[in-house]
């Protein structure tokens, strides 16, 4: 069966500091995948997506980056995080149309 | 880029009543999804519509792909407080690869 996986699942870091957030797929190959973020109580931002290995699209220009070094991983980092970075981010990836969305990574920014 | 507007953005009702959203938007979508997102979790897909005028069901969940192809509606029945949580509704284009996101409803039932 396709499972998709975060990590972590919460993280505090302080301004300035570089961030790393994982995401994995198993069960699928050649899978579009997606980074969203979400701040509290509002809706799905999306940030990036690809649609293979080392193809990368980003939606917003913003302090992130995101690379896919593997065909079933999907990476999410920041150089220097801002306040403003802080939020629920949420890995997906597509099958038949719909999206998979993984279980999130909690970001505080302090 | 293509935009849904989704409505109401915050429903609060009692314990056994009917809900209904909907979502609209100025394009036409090829498929419309809707998901529900439980607190501190990732969305669920509910219910996928790939044909204009389908109306599909969920248990007491139903959906319908509107027959303009630019809106969806979804209902539900006998809310019970499991209900709570953020409703998305999705629409994908005809040659898009990523759906676009409506900000959501907002359901809290009271027992």
């Amino acid at each position: 069966s396709q499972t998709i996986h975060q990590w972590p699942a919460t993280l505090v870091q302080p301004v300035g500091s570089p961030l790393s957030l994982e995401c994995t797929v198993e069960g699928t190959s050649n899978p579009n995948l997606y980074w969203y973020r979400q701040a509290a109580g509002r809706g799905l931002q999306l940030l990036f997506y690809s649609v293979g290995i080392g193809q990368i699209s980003s939606e917003v220009p913003q302090n992130l980056s995101a690379s896919r070094p593997q065909d079933r991983q999907f990476i999410l980092s920041s150089k220097k995080l801002l306040l403003s970075d802080s939020g629920f981010y949420l890995c997906a990836w597509s099958v038949d149309r719909a999206s998979v969305f993984g279980p999130g990574t909690r970001l505080t920014v302090l | 880029g293509q935009q849904l507007n989704q409505s109401p953005q915050s429903m609060f009702i009692q314990e056994g009543e009917d809900v209904s959203m909907n979502c609209t938007s100025s394009s036409i979508f090829n498929t419309w999804l809707w998901y529900k997102q439980e607190p501190g979790e990732g969305p669920v897909l509910l219910i996928a519509l790939y044909k204009a005028g389908e109306l599909t069901s969920n248990g007491r969940l139903t959906a319908q792909f509107g027959i303009t192809r630019k809106d969806s509606f979804l209902n539900i029945s006998a809310s019970i407080p499991s209900d709570v949580g953020i409703y998305f509704c999705a629409g994908l284009p005809v040659n898009a690869g990523k759906s676009t996101f409506g900000d959501g409803t907002t359901l809290t039932v009271k027992p």
